[in-house]
């Protein structure tokens, strides 16, 4: 069974343009998480998606955005960016809300210039 | 979520034990107790899980003191690419998120 699928896995932007990040994740899983990784702050929670409605959001400004697919893929949008962001933001999948086992992929290395 | 106290480093010797330990004296009735690791450059990934028996999967084993306040993961032979941090986090087991900490990094040793 494939794993959960980033792309792309490395990007370079400059501040204030913005970024979309997609993630597959395993089949037949429809729950899908983002967390957002810096040296800084560690693993931090965005958001979490489950049958394309948006359950929880982490304390993250409102230029981070995402959605979910009826195909349970997901995007996750970053706008205006800025230096501070930075990072390697992973999706996650389960095969449902809240289980605790997540299954993570590569992650998405974000350079802002 | 309770916190939890893990050292910052450790070394093990390739091919013997690791016993990674975790403090979680707040844990609540609810909450579970959850392992996973990342290697370097790499995504997390989920190692094993209890509430409050020890569970054994085909990569660790997971020891839960009978009053829930610390864990003990086990490596039972350690390979060089069990480089990477460990991270404990208890969670209920419904919650939206999980809340990763520093974690501990374990470097295994030739």
């Amino acid at each position: 069974k494939a794993g959960v699928t980033q792309t792309p896995r490395y990007l370079i932007k400059t501040r204030g343009q913005q970024v979309t990040l997609s993630c597959s994740p395993i089949s037949g899983h429809r729950s899908v998480s983002w967390y957002q990784q810096t040296p800084g702050q560690g693993l931090q929670f965005l958001f979490e998606y489950f049958s394309e409605t948006q359950r929880n959001k982490g304390n993250f400004p409102g230029r981070f955005s995402g959605r979910q697919f009826s195909n349970s893929r997901s995007e996750m949008n970053v706008s205006t960016l800025e230096l501070g962001d930075s990072a390697l933001y992973l999706c996650a999948s389960s095969p449902a809300p809240g289980t605790g086992e997540l299954f993570f992929g590569e992650g998405s290395r974000l350079t802002v210039l | 979520d309770a916190k939890t106290t893990q050292p910052t480093s450790m070394d093990c010797a390739e091919g013997r034990a690791a016993n990674l330990p975790c403090n979680h004296s707040t844990i609540s009735g609810n909450e579970y107790v959850y392992w996973y690791r990342q290697i370097h450059s790499q995504g997390p990934q989920y190692i094993i899980h209890g509430l409050k028996n020890n569970e054994t999967n085909e990569m660790a084993s997971l020891i839960i003191t009978e009053d829930r306040k610390s864990s003990t993961l086990i490596l039972p032979h350690a390979t060089l690419r069990d480089t990477a941090v460990y991270y404990c986090i208890v969670s209920p087991r419904r919650d939206y998120k999980l809340s990763f900490g520093a974690g501990t990094t374990v470097t295994v040793r030739a």
